[in-house]
């Protein structure tokens, strides 16, 4: 059974950088036909894809968050993670990591993890 | 950017009732949806893929349907552990969009 943990401070301070780390397990991050990526969730609100990587590094973001986001594999960890730079409160969220199924699904989800940007 | 809109964004029914949820996208995006529930302090799971695919282990009350712009999610007998809030999501573009949400209540 695949399973995905997120990991990483609750509280980041404003402009500063938010990461977050998700662990794999039942399945190795290396295999073909994946990509692995970020969702978040402010509190009260819908859910707004953040982006993904693949096997071979490729990163697709979404446009509004491309110019503080990046997303990347650790193959010997089997995790991968997150990077958000120049935070402010309106990225204060629920950050949920998800496997998503040869570009078509995501499946499985993490369990979320909240954070916090304040002083 | 491909916008989904759901409706209605709440409802409320009864034990045994039939519950649509109605997810229209901006644009043609052939039957590549997908549904998620969520419940509260819970990850969602996903219900429904390629608009009418039923994901392993879901409940058969579950369907799905559509193609183009327009799609549906039917649970046929409303049972009191489907209280949750309910997403349609896009992969037919990027970057993926979700619908608003459906609140769905007992």
């Amino acid at each position: 059974q695949v399973q995905l943990q997120e990991s990483g401070p609750g509280l980041v301070k404003p402009s500063q950088t938010l990461s977050l780390t998700c662990t794999v397990s039942g399945a190795s991050i290396t295999a073909f036909n994946y990509y692995w990526g970020w969702i978040r969730q402010p509190a009260g609100k819908g859910l707004e894809w953040i982006g993904r990587v693949d096997i071979t590094g490729t990163t697709d973001y979404a446009p509004s968050l491309r110019d503080r986001v990046s997303i990347s594999l650790d193959m010997s960890k089997n995790h991968f993670s997150l990077n958000l730079r120049s935070v402010t409160a309106s990225d204060t969220a629920v950050y949920y990591c998800v496997r998503e199924v040869a570009g078509t699904r995501f499946d499985p989800w993490g369990r979320g993890t909240l954070v916090t940007v304040s002083s | 950017d491909i916008q989904m809109t759901q409706s209605p964004s709440s409802l409320s029914a009864s034990v045994g009732d039939r519950v649509t949820i109605t997810c229209q996208a901006s644009q043609d995006i052939s039957n590549y949806l997908n549904w998620y529930q969520e419940k509260p302090g819970k990850a969602p799971n996903l219900l429904i893929y390629g608009a009418s695919s039923l994901q392993t282990g879901v409940p058969s009350r579950f369907s799905g349907g559509g193609s183009g712009t327009h799609f549906t999610l039917t649970i046929t007998s409303l049972q009191p552990e489907d209280i949750a809030t309910y997403y349609c999501q896009q992969y037919s573009l990027l970057p993926l969009t979700f619908g608003g949400g459906t609140k769905v209540e007992i």
